[in-house]
């Protein structure tokens, strides 16, 4: 069975650094694309960006290409988003999502709660 | 940048209804590069259709899909009551970013 594993609610102040996982199972970690998607409070979905862990190709969201790191460790089957200064506006709940393809989400994790505040 | 627009934003029906969602994309998406989501509160988005019109795997018959290019239409036959949700459409066109719409509610009328 597939399985997406997120880390657990995050609580930060704005300007501090973040990485938060997707730890995969059921699968081959560097057979299926991981891609990130947002959804700030009340509101829709968003796509972040999206990565292969066989070569490490990844293609970012214009929105967000600069502001987060996607990244992915084949040796522990997971993936990571990151920040290097977060701000309020980050504040939302990240999802991971999966598959053979990249254009679909077959699967997906349980989402990641960013809270961002002073 | 393609967009995608969805309406209406909000759908009121009654159980054993059917409810009609359309998605409706800027530009032509590819090879009908068009997926539907459905999203439950507190719950992750759920994988409904893909491809335009084919069914996900363990999705029920009563939903289905439909349309090319630019419009795009979610069809669920006869509502149940574990289907009053949030609808997504996203597309995956020639390069990303792969957008969602703003999405459909759908609610118990």
């Amino acid at each position: 069975e597939v399985q997406l594993v997120q880390s657990g609610a995050e609580v930060k102040k704005p300007g501090e650094s973040l990485k938060i996982s997707c730890k995969a199972s059921g699968y081959s970690f560097t057979s299926y694309w991981i891609g990130w998607v947002r959804q700030m409070p009340g509101k829709g979905l968003e796509w972040m960006g999206i990565i292969y862990p066989g070569d490490s190709d990844t293609r970012y969201s214009p929105s967000f290409q600069g502001q987060v790191t996607i990244s992915a460790d084949k040796s522990i089957s997971t993936a990571y988003l990151q920040w290097s200064s977060l701000k309020a506006s980050d504040t939302a709940i990240y999802y991971c999502g999966g598959g053979p393809s990249p254009t679909v989400f077959d699967y997906w994790g349980q989402g990641t709660r960013v809270t961002v505040s002073s | 940048e393609i967009v995608l627009t969805q309406s209406p934003g909000t759908l009121s029906l009654s159980p054993g209804e059917r409810a009609t969602l359309s998605c409706r994309a800027s530009q032509s998406v590819s090879s009908n590069y068009l997926a539907w989501y459905q999203q439950k509160p507190g719950q992750a988005p759920r994988l409904l259709i893909y491809g335009a019109s084919s069914k996900a795997t363990g999705i029920p018959d009563r939903f289905s899909g439909s349309g090319s290019g630019t419009d795009f239409t979610l069809t669920i036959s006869r509502l149940e009551p574990e289907d009053f949700a949030v609808y997504y459409c996203q597309q995956s066109g020639r390069s990303p970013p792969w957008t969602f719409g703003q999405g459909t509610k759908v609610e118990v009328k």
